[in-house]
């Protein structure tokens, strides 16, 4: 089985913090995604990456970013945290099929 | 740009009733088409999928959607849902983008309430 972790369940942070939200996956799957679901908004991409060191902007990636080193780790950096930024964040893993595989989520409260 | 729409935000059945799901998008070429889960507290996972061939895909927990491509549509169905089949649904999209690469989307969701 694919198994998509992420290092917190639950984060309390306060505006103007920089937060990390880590990705690990466990299938060595090249591609690798960062969303936030929120209430009736559905899941939205903020950024994804094909491959280490590699990087591209989703549909809302103002405010984020991104850093790859390994290939079974992908990082969403909040270079500021403000509070349009709570959200439940999704990372979720692929390799060449089309599923993509999600983490369990990190539900951010930025104070 | 490639959007998905889900009619449904919010519904609410009694168990052995029958369910559908509506899902259309907006995209002129090759898509694939998923449903995703996410029970009350667990991650999202996959209910099923469509690629090629038979429009008519049958996922897990006897759920099954039909591609109807005049439509646009993919709609979710199960014929007698249960108290367990309460969570969000998503409706994805996964289509090819222009300069290279493809890009899954989701709709937002439609929230479903079985009762006792």
């Amino acid at each position: 089985d694919v198994k998509v972790t992420q290092s917190s369940r639950y984060l309390v942070k306060r505006t103007g913090e920089k937060v990390f939200l880590e990705c690990v996956q466990d299938m060595d799957h090249e591609n690798m995604f960062w969303y936030r679901q929120d209430p009736g908004l559905g899941l939205r991409l903020i950024y994804f990456s094909y491959d280490v060191k590699m990087k591209e902007k989703g549909d809302i990636p103002e405010g984020y970013s991104v850093s790859r080193e390994k290939k079974e780790r992908f990082s969403l950096i909040l270079e500021s945290a403000s509070t349009n930024q709570t959200s439940m964040y999704l990372c979720a893993s692929k390799e060449g099929g089309e599923t993509q595989y999600f983490g369990p989520g990190t539900r951010l409260l930025v104070l | 740009a490639q959007s998905v729409s889900q009619h449904n935000h919010h519904v609410i059945l009694s168990e052995a009733a029958s369910l559908e799901l509506g899902c259309n998008y907006s995209y002129g070429g090759t898509v694939n088409l998923f449903w995703y889960v996410q029970y009350p507290g667990q991650h999202l996972q996959l209910l099923l999928k469509y690629f090629s061939g038979d429009p008519l895909v049958k996922g897990i927990k006897g759920f099954e959607a039909e591609f109807i491509k005049s439509k646009f549509s993919f709609n979710l169905r199960k014929p007698s849902v249960q108290w367990s089949d309460t969570a969000e649904y998503f409706c994805a999209v996964n289509a090819a983008l222009t300069g290279g690469g493809n890009k899954l989307t989701f709709g937002t969701g439609t929230q479903l309430k079985v009762e006792l």
